[in-house]
């Protein structure tokens, strides 16, 4: 079993949709919970992090964290165009020193205009 | 704005070739991170620099890949010989670990090999 499991299947919404990702996770040690954007040809970018258990919300982006599940969300509310990328989800036991980043497999998300 | 720089963009090598990727991080940077990224999947760290030592490459093929950071700052992955299954992109990452500005990984754009 993978530490963090993101099913990979693609999604496609209507522009303005709410679009829903999630990911378990098996390791008790993580603390800290982040969501990446990676547009296509490019590098991942931090979109958000959340530290332990609770919501974040930034715009139209909310992240959410239950450890008592092993379960983290991330809802994109209004969805554009612009939001059509891979988003993976990442984790770790600390942010800095040897605190590997246990990535999701990331999945392709389209919003057709 | 700052950025992490890669090279080259694409490479195609035959199997059993050597090939080299550079990268240049955000200035300032202590922390610099190479990860594979095979299609489909998430990134893999391979291997963790602070300044020029090594923290961490638990996952890192040594029989064939090597990485160094020689004077703390660009860093060199190399991998001798190369095999079909070494297909993936190659992204470089910094980050600060600053307590005050926070502990953000940037990543390059990647560099894509293909192995034929």
């Amino acid at each position: 079993q993978k530490e963090v499991e993101q099913d990979p299947g693609p999604l496609s919404v209507p522009e303005g949709a709410i679009v829903s990702l999630n990911c378990t996770y098996s390791n008790s040690a993580f603390q800290y919970f982040m969501w990446y954007r990676q547009y296509s040809r490019k590098g991942p970018e931090l979109l958000m992090y959340t530290y332990s258990s609770g919501n974040k919300e930034d715009g139209r982006f909310t992240a959410q964290v239950d450890k008592s599940s092993k379960y983290i969300s991330l809802f994109i509310r209004d969805s554009q165009p612009s939001d059509s990328a891979t988003y993976l989800c990442a984790m770790s036991p600390g942010l800095y020193g040897n605190n590997r980043l246990a990535f999701g497999k990331g999945n392709q998300v389209v919003v057709i205009p | 704005e700052a950025e992490v720089a890669q090279s080259p963009r694409y490479k195609i090598t035959e199997k059993s070739q050597a090939v080299a990727f550079w990268c240049d991080p955000i200035s300032g940077h202590a922390t610099l991170y190479w990860y594979r990224q095979i299609l489909g999947q998430g990134p893999e760290l391979l291997v963790q620099f602070q300044d020029e030592s090594v923290v961490d490459d638990s996952q890192l093929p040594k029989d064939r890949f090597s990485a160094e950071r020689l004077k703390g700052v660009d860093s060199t992955l190399k991998i001798q010989p190369a095999e079909l299954g070494d297909s993936a992109m190659y992204l470089c990452a910094s980050s600060l670990d600053s307590p005050i500005t926070g502990y953000e990984q940037y990543f390059g754009p990647g560099t894509r090999l293909t192995v034929t």
